[in-house]
């Protein structure tokens, strides 16, 4: 099966910088995508890292280490609109079909 | 960017009766659509898979037949909710890949359910 862990709530000021972890157990690991969600809106998608290493788009980076069974997501000067919940999610490798989801990490930017 | 979109946005509706929720992907075509449902401040949980043209295939715990799923063509697929009650009230969205390689899903907006 399986599972992925997340902080449940971070809280940083505008312009900071924030890093929001993500470690997974999967039978089978193909990949790990994070996604945004705003309060009753959808989930978009920000990134994708299959291989180790750090993947850079704009403001916003996602590390992977599979060694680790782990990864993460830095947001860098943080806006009031990066207030949202942040999903890591693994591709399953046995059917890759397949995406399974963390249980979200809720980000409070502050003034 | 592609685009996914999903009717109704919200629906309320009395308990036993039934929902069909369409997923519809705009600008491309969707060889494989996926259904999620997210209680309140949780996680998106995968409830099934449906591929054009072949039965959906469901995850662990989801009743097939409370929950029917059709995916007739490339660019549509429904989720019939059978005799709602009112624990299925939830937040069901639904995501299209068009092709077996790309590890980019596009979600669709959400349909909002309420069984009273």
């Amino acid at each position: 099966g399986q599972s992925l862990e997340q902080p449940s709530e971070v809280t940083a000021v505008e312009g900071a910088i924030v890093q929001i972890n993500c470690t997974y157990q999967t039978s089978g690991f193909y990949g790990l995508s994070w996604y945004q969600q705003h309060d009753g809106g959808a989930p978009t998608f920000l990134s994708y890292n299959a291989l180790d290493g750090l993947e850079e788009t704009g403001r916003f980076s996602s590390f992977l280490s599979r060694s680790d069974s782990y990864g993460y997501l830095l947001l860098q000067e943080l806006q009031m609109k990066d207030s949202a919940s942040y999903f890591c999610a693994v591709r399953d490798k046995n059917n890759f079909n397949k995406f399974y989801f963390g249980s979200g990490t809720k980000l409070n930017v502050k003034p | 960017g592609a685009v996914v979109s999903q009717h109704p946005s919200w629906v309320i509706c009395k308990s036993g009766t039934s929902v069909k929720i369409e997923c519809r992907s705009l600008d491309f075509q969707a060889t494989t659509m996926f259904w999620y449902r997210q209680f309140p401040k949780q996680s998106l949980m995968l409830m099934a898979t449906s591929n054009e043209g072949s039965k959906a295939t469901y995850e662990q715990g989801v009743e097939k037949d409370k929950f029917l799923i059709n995916h007739a063509s490339l660019t549509l697929s429904t989720l019939t909710v059978t005799s709602a009650h009112p624990e299925d009230s939830s937040f069901y969205i639904c995501s299209a890949r068009e092709r077996l390689s790309t590890d980019t899903q596009y979600f669709g907006p959400g349909t909002r359910l309420t069984v009273l």
